[in-house]
């Protein structure tokens, strides 16, 4: 089956500083990478996605890349504040007939003013 | 726009004894999936319905079952509990054609003692 590896575990910045989360997948049929973040105590949030027939999406700080040929996406923070300290899960999906999301294990991302 | 709700919000019970989750998907989104997030790791993949059918299964024990209702509604039923079933159990809906693009109620907290 699908295999999300994500790193780092564990991502520490000053305020200001861009923060780089990355994470490979292992079954080429996969087609949907969505990003959540995760609060303390909160409820994941989706905060970006892309399929892949797009190699870039942007949203204002934040910015996913994908590499089908690598099998690799990252997701990209720029200008983090304290409040983006949370934890991000990257997951994969083969698509809308499977449904399924297959999650990477988290990112601690800790953003120090 | 209401989100995702669950109840409860926590749950203890004891091990051998029977829960029951309860998750209302947003309006108009038809799927609902089941993730169990246990402490310190990712989601995990239990179970997704569309349209009152199971679509997919995970990787778990058969005494993991559900069902979802005409309204969309859905339970998770856990039998026989053990204890290490404790964990955050999280519900997501989504519609179809996206049925991967998945937005996530606040959990349900299982504790099994």
């Amino acid at each position: 089956g699908e295999n999300v590896e994500q790193h780092p575990s564990t991502l520490s910045v000053q305020e200001g500083d861009s923060a780089v989360i990355k994470c490979t997948y292992s079954d080429s049929a996969s087609n949907y990478f969505p990003w959540y973040k995760q609060e303390l105590g909160k409820r994941p949030q989706l905060i970006i996605d892309i399929r892949s027939n797009v190699g870039e999406k942007k949203d204002q700080r934040i910015a996913v890349t994908l590499n089908k040929t690598a099998k690799h996406f990252s997701l990209h923070i720029t200008e983090t504040q304290p409040e983006d300290s949370a934890v991000y899960f990257c997951a994969a999906s083969k698509g809308t007939s499977y449904g399924k999301l297959t999650f990477g294990q988290g990112t601690i991302l800790t953003v120090h003013p | 726009e209401a989100g995702v709700t669950q109840s409860p919000t926590h749950l203890i019970k004891t091990r051998g004894q029977q829960a029951t989750l309860r998750c209302s998907p947003i309006s108009g989104h038809t799927s609902v999936y089941w993730y169990q997030q246990a402490l310190g790791l990712g989601l995990q993949f239990l179970l997704w319905y569309d349209e009152g059918e199971e679509r997919n299964r995970g990787n778990f024990p058969p005494r993991f079952s559900g069902r979802q209702f005409p309204n969309y509604s859905s339970e998770l039923n856990v039998n026989a509990l053990e204890l290490e079933d404790s964990a955050l159990y999280l519900c997501a809906s989504a519609q179809v054609p996206e049925a991967d693009t998945q937005y996530f109620g606040p959990g349900t907290r299982l504790t099994v003692l």
